[in-house]
């Protein structure tokens, strides 16, 4: 089973809201991610954690806030989003060790507007 | 700056025809090569890893690396309508990050 599930599949926020995205993987791996992906773009790499433990900040606005409250839940608070916000956010999981390799697998994604 | 480039294309093919779509990258020390399929308005799908030069299959799928090149590319064989998205290729830079750099991505259309 190679699932990542996240909700919601749609989040319309105003600039002052707060919301959570979620995701949850069930495939034992100890490594989780978040992306931003903007239309016509590659994912945009934000936020790694391995081992529960953040490991990884590529500079992202302190609005975007992750928490990973166990080894199968990440999810990602927003706080006073900007427009310029709205993309599709990818959660994906892999192993968070071993030799040769791994394979990111990703969730079906959030697709937020901001308004 | 570590690059993984890709022609945008689109890169339109005849049902039935092999296509090729070709990935280079900046980095001598980078181990892990992947191949993500995504449809229009969904998210990554993978369908390829490679870490050794040479060639991997997988059903119609080819993998080629060549890392003194630095190139690394797929094969589709028999395209099919269905295999009209877009392919990024994903590369691990092999520092240990745990973070992979993706290509722009090539548009495939496959003609019927």
């Amino acid at each position: 089973d190679t699932e990542v599930t996240q909700t919601p599949k749609h989040l319309v926020m105003g600039m002052t809201n707060k919301k959570s995205l979620k995701c949850e993987q069930h495939m034992g791996h100890r490594a989780m991610y978040w992306y931003k992906q903007k239309a016509k773009k590659p994912p945009e790499l934000m936020f790694v954690y391995s081992y529960e433990k953040l490991s990884i900040n590529e500079s992202v606005p302190s609005r975007f806030s992750p928490e990973c409250p166990n080894s199968s839940l990440l999810n990602l608070h927003l706080h006073a989003l900007q427009p310029e916000d709205s993309a599709l956010y990818l959660c994906a999981s892999s192993q968070a060790t071993g030799t040769g390799g791994y394979e990111q697998y990703f969730g079906p994604g959030t697709r937020l507007t901001v308004t | 700056q570590k690059e993984v480039e890709q022609n945008s294309g689109p890169l339109s093919v005849p049902e039935g025809a092999i296509a090729s779509l070709n990935c280079t990258y900046s980095d001598r020390v980078s181990q892990s090569f992947f191949w993500y399929r995504q449809y229009s308005g969904k998210s990554p799908e993978l369908i390829m890893s490679i870490y050794s030069n040479g060639d991997k299959e997988d059903g119609r799928f080819t993998a080629q690396l060549n890392k003194a090149s630095q190139y690394v590319s797929l094969l589709i064989r028999d395209s099919q309508p269905s295999d009209s998205a877009t392919y990024l290729c994903a590369v691990d830079p092999g520092t240990g990050r745990r973070a992979l750099t993706f290509g722009s991505g090539t548009r495939l259309q496959v003609q019927p």
